[in-house]
């Protein structure tokens, strides 16, 4: 079965430093590869995806996800956060799984800036 | 776009009551989904509907949830009866169109049950 994992659940840095968010995925076939995020209090919305092409993904708010296939990965990175990044983070992939394919979410990794 | 309506945002209930969750999906969209999220499991799909049709309800967790979807413009997930254990926030999302085009999923506010 398909499946997606996160390394970190929880994550603290310091405002201005970097960030990266590690996510593998387990599945043989075509992938196609999201990054949602979920600000506190708030619903999950869409943060950048991947479908072909460039494995170099931007999404908004300055965040990328590279997609290496070789390492079933997809890894998500920001250079310099902000206090406004705090959420909580969700890799996912589409599976296809009885017969439909469907949105698989990894448990998701809480981030937390200070300022 | 009004986006993904549920209610309630908040429930509190007693162990053994029935709780009715309720979705509106973005008007056009074809796909249906119920998640729930909790610390230990994280999010996790209950039922997904394709133009009003349940397609795979296995991550169902057993009889006492049900879910329909009468037309296209509503859902309803039902708990029957109620155990502490069922206490998350529960989420309903819509797609646009056939799901693997896009893959990307509308989420509303969501609707935290708490079961005491």
């Amino acid at each position: 079965a398909q499946s997606v994992s996160q390394h970190n659940h929880h994550v603290i840095l310091s405002e201005a430093a970097s960030l990266e968010l590690g996510c593998n995925y387990s599945y043989g076939g075509t992938v196609n590869l999201f990054w949602y995020v979920q600000y506190p209090g708030q619903h999950l919305q869409l943060l950048l995806k991947y479908f072909s092409g460039d494995p170099l993904v931007k999404g908004i708010k300055g965040f990328e996800a590279e997609f290496i296939k070789s390492k079933f990965s997809f890894n998500l990175r920001k250079p310099s956060v902000q206090w406004s990044d705090t959420a909580e983070y969700f890799c996912a992939v589409i599976g296809f799984s009885g017969g439909y394919n469907k949105l698989i979410f990894g448990a998701g990794t809480r981030l937390a800036v200070h300022p | 776009d009004a986006g993904v309506i549920q209610s309630p945002r908040h429930e509190v209930t007693e162990m053994g009551q029935e709780v009715t969750l309720r979705c509106k999906p973005i008007s056009g969209h074809n796909s249906l989904f119920w998640y729930r999220q909790t610390m230990m499991r994280g999010l996790e799909l209950l039922i997904y509907f394709n133009n009003n049709v349940p397609i795979d309800d296995s991550g169902m967790p057993e009889d006492r949830f049900s879910a329909k979807m009468p037309n296209a413009s509503f859902s309803t997930l039902k708990i029957q009866p109620s155990e502490p254990r069922d206490s998350a926030v529960y989420f309903c999302a819509s797609s646009p169109d056939r799901f693997s085009n896009t893959g990307e999923l509308f989420f509303g506010e969501g609707s935290r049950l708490t079961v005491l």
